[in-house]
């Protein structure tokens, strides 16, 4: 089982609906980072929260809108989104430490927006 | 700027076959470190092995083998008789940090890795 823990599993919402994405880790990290992974290719990132404090946007557009309440929970809350906005959101953690520290994954959000 | 290339896009094999899979990196940092992550059809990218730029030593775990050589700025990693849950997509990356306490990866295209019964 996947220490970092992703709700919900699968996501079907309209153009014009609210949803927001949930992780959570308990293992004490303190950076939180969200990707997005497209069919075929590899995850790209998105969001990094370090400390609780969002540090790294990717040029994400404003329709998605990244909130770290506190340590342990990251959450990504999506409105107006579009249809090539369909994919795997993937959250991850990592010590620290930087870059020596490998970054744990969840088993991801698959969204698909009618 | 750091790259890393796995030229594989997809292979496949029998079971019991031995695969190796390609990763190629670039960077200017003296001290680095590579991953491989694999992951099946659900989803997660399950961490395997972290390698860092001093030690060239290759490491075994059970049917997993990994070989880095930095005069060729390669991270193999080969799997001995394979099996059918190996089938997944594999990626080689390189960390790098960009703000304190927080790193980003930057991945290959990965390698579709199939094993047929």
């Amino acid at each position: 089982d996947t220490e970092v823990t992703q709700t919900p599993k699968h996501l079907v919402m309209g153009m014009t609906n609210k949803k927001s994405l949930k992780c959570e880790q308990h293992m004490g990290h303190r950076a939180m980072y969200w990707y997005k992974q497209k069919a075929k290719k590899p995850p790209e990132l998105m969001f990094v929260y370090s400390y609780e404090k969002l540090s790294i946007n990717e040029s994400v557009p404003s329709r998605f809108s990244p909130e770290c309440p506190n340590s342990s929970l990251l959450n990504l809350h999506l409105h107006a989104l579009q249809p090539e906005d369909s994919a795997l959101y993937l959250c991850a953690s990592s010590t620290r430490q930087g870059k020596s520290q490998p970054q744990h994954f969840g088993d991801g959000t698959r969204l698909s927006i009618l | 700027a750091q790259k890393v290339t796995q030229a594989q896009t997809e292979i496949s094999v029998v079971e019991k076959e031995d695969v190796t899979l390609d990763c190629v990196y670039e960077t200017r940092d003296t001290t680095y470190y590579l991953f491989w992550y694999k992951q099946p059809p659900s989803g997660e990218l399950v961490f395997l092995i972290r390698r860092n730029s001093f030690d060239e030593q290759n490491e075994i775990s059970g049917r997993y083998s990994w070989n880095f050589q930095k005069s060729t700025s390669s991270f193999n990693f080969t799997i001995t008789a394979s099996q059918v849950v190996d089938s997944a997509v594999y990626f080689c990356a390189l960390s790098e940090d960009i703000i304190q306490g927080a790193q980003k990866l930057v991945f290959g295209q990965g390698t579709r890795l199939t094993i047929n019964p």
